[in-house]
């Protein structure tokens, strides 16, 4: 029984091309986050979005950008693609709101991208 | 600046005996919390434990225990009794925000090796 579904598992594109990450959770949750997860640097966020149409800029949002437009899909946008956005990316949710603090996060299986 | 803390890249433990993963964390959020996760070699976010910022006592989760030292800004793992499947990378992550806004960074993860 998945919950969150990343759309590919294996992507490879290349240079200057527009991709989309595409995820899914079927929890009802509030909260998605997208991450990329790279060797030595662990799980870095680019963005997280906290309610339908929201978004917020994580740590590393520079390349990228998502869109909410629907509370169970999170979609992750290389607008041109570059070689160092090469990487894993790992979408995840949670359920938010009030007393949510220890809500845990949901991953997917991750898309590992490719940039040639 | 980096939120999450992780000194550790790599540990060994002997199977059986007990290991501390260190993690320290950077927040001026009165309301915070901390989250362990492993990630074995499939790729698989397992959580593991939490602790919250107003919580009095550590938490346990079986074979898990998190030292948690406020003052200190510190959020250990304690694993005890170490085994061959605990071979993973260990991440600590931090919660910061209440209600709708709630964001989640990650540490850059140590890779704890059991050996027989």
């Amino acid at each position: 029984d998945v919950k969150v579904t990343q759309s590919s598992r294996y992507l490879v594109k290349r240079t200057g091309e527009k991709v989309f990450l595409e995820c899914v959770q079927d929890m009802d949750h509030e909260n998605m986050f997208w991450y990329r997860q790279d060797p030595g640097l662990g799980l870095r966020l680019i963005y997280f979005s906290y309610d339908v149409k929201m978004k917020e800029k994580g740590d590393i949002p520079e390349g990228y950008s998502v869109s909410r437009e629907k509370k169970e899909r999170f979609s992750l946008i290389l607008e041109s693609a570059s070689t160092n956005q090469t990487s894993m990316y790992l979408c995840a949710s949670r359920a938010g709101g009030p007393l949510s603090g220890a809500n845990v996060l949901t991953f997917g299986a991750g898309s590992r991208l490719t940039v040639l | 600046a980096q939120k999450i803390t992780q000194t550790q890249p790599g540990m060994f433990v002997q199977e059986k005996e007990a290991v501390t993963l260190d993690c320290t964390y950077d927040t001026s959020d009165p309301s915070y919390g901390l989250f362990w996760y492993k990630q074995p070699s499939s790729g698989e976010m397992i959580f593991l434990i939490y602790q919250g910022s107003y919580d009095q006592q550590n938490a346990t989760e079986g074979r898990y225990s998190l030292n948690f030292q406020k003052a200190r800004k510190s959020a250990n793992l304690v694993i005890s009794a170490s085994q061959l499947g605990d071979s993973a990378m260990y991440f600590c992550a931090m919660r910061e925000g209440d209600g709708g806004y709630q964001k989640v960074t990650f540490g850059t993860g140590t890779k704890l090796q059991v050996i027989p």
